[in-house]
């Protein structure tokens, strides 16, 4: 069993619909979470960075962090072509500089 | 500005050749990182320095050999590379290493090796 499952999709959504990501980790010492975006042949981009459970939002953006149910989701609002990309969760141990990623997520968002 | 640069973008070089990537940050960050991503894949930790001393090898083949110069720099430098070592290569920084702190990644040096 991998730490961080994430479902590599890929999910196809038309414009201005909500995308819904999300994954799952099985080391409940995971303390701190992130989302990070990376379109084709680029460096990833942090998008949202969260530490505690419960909600943290960002313009068209919403982290979801349950630790209870080892969990963690990412919303985009009203989505654009632009938000094509690939989407990786990642976490990381207190004290610790080893990220976990998930697989990636590739999102389309359709005109 | 959270901003990581790397030269070159692009890399196409043969098994015998010797290449270095370079990677700078200028956000004052102490830990920096080299991560190697293959299509499809997330990226997978190399190197990590800190204050400038390698403090983290995950078990990379000795053609790849790291170098630190200053707190803003970090090379890579390549040798008898093999084919499927073609791949994205990343570098990131964060402020203070094993104290939480996120990581900012370059845009990465796209290395084709033949």
């Amino acid at each position: 069993q991998k730490e961080v499952e994430q479902d590599p999709g890929p999910l196809s959504v038309p414009e201005g619909a909500i995308v819904s990501l999300n994954c799952t980790y099985s080391n409940s010492a995971f303390q701190y979470f992130m989302w990070y975006r990376q379109y084709s042949r680029k460096g990833p981009e942090l998008l949202m960075y969260t530490y505690s459970s419960g909600n943290k939002e960002d313009g068209r953006f919403t982290a979801q962090v349950d630790k209870s149910s080892k969990y963690i989701s990412l919303f985009i609002r009203d989505s654009q072509p632009s938000d094509s990309a690939t989407y990786l969760c990642a976490m990381i141990l207190s004290n610790d500089y080893k990220l976990s990623f998930g697989a990636g997520t590739t999102v389309t968002v359709r005109a | 500005d959270t901003e990581v640069t790397q030269t070159p973008k692009h890399l196409v070089m043969g098994m015998t050749n010797k290449k270095s990537l370079k990677c700078e940050q200028h956000m004052g960050h102490r830990a920096m990182y080299w991560y190697k991503q293959k299509a499809k894949k997330p990226p997978e930790l190399m190197f990590v320095y800190s204050y400038e001393k390698l403090s983290i090898n995950e078990s990379v083949p000795s053609r790849f050999s790291p170098e630190c110069p200053n707190s803003s720099l970090l090379n890579l430098h390549l040798h008898a590379l093999q084919p499927e070592d073609s791949a994205l290569y990343l570098c990131a920084s964060s402020q203070e290493p094993q104290i939480q702190e996120t990581q900012y990644f370059g845009p990465g040096t796209r290395l084709l090796v033949l």
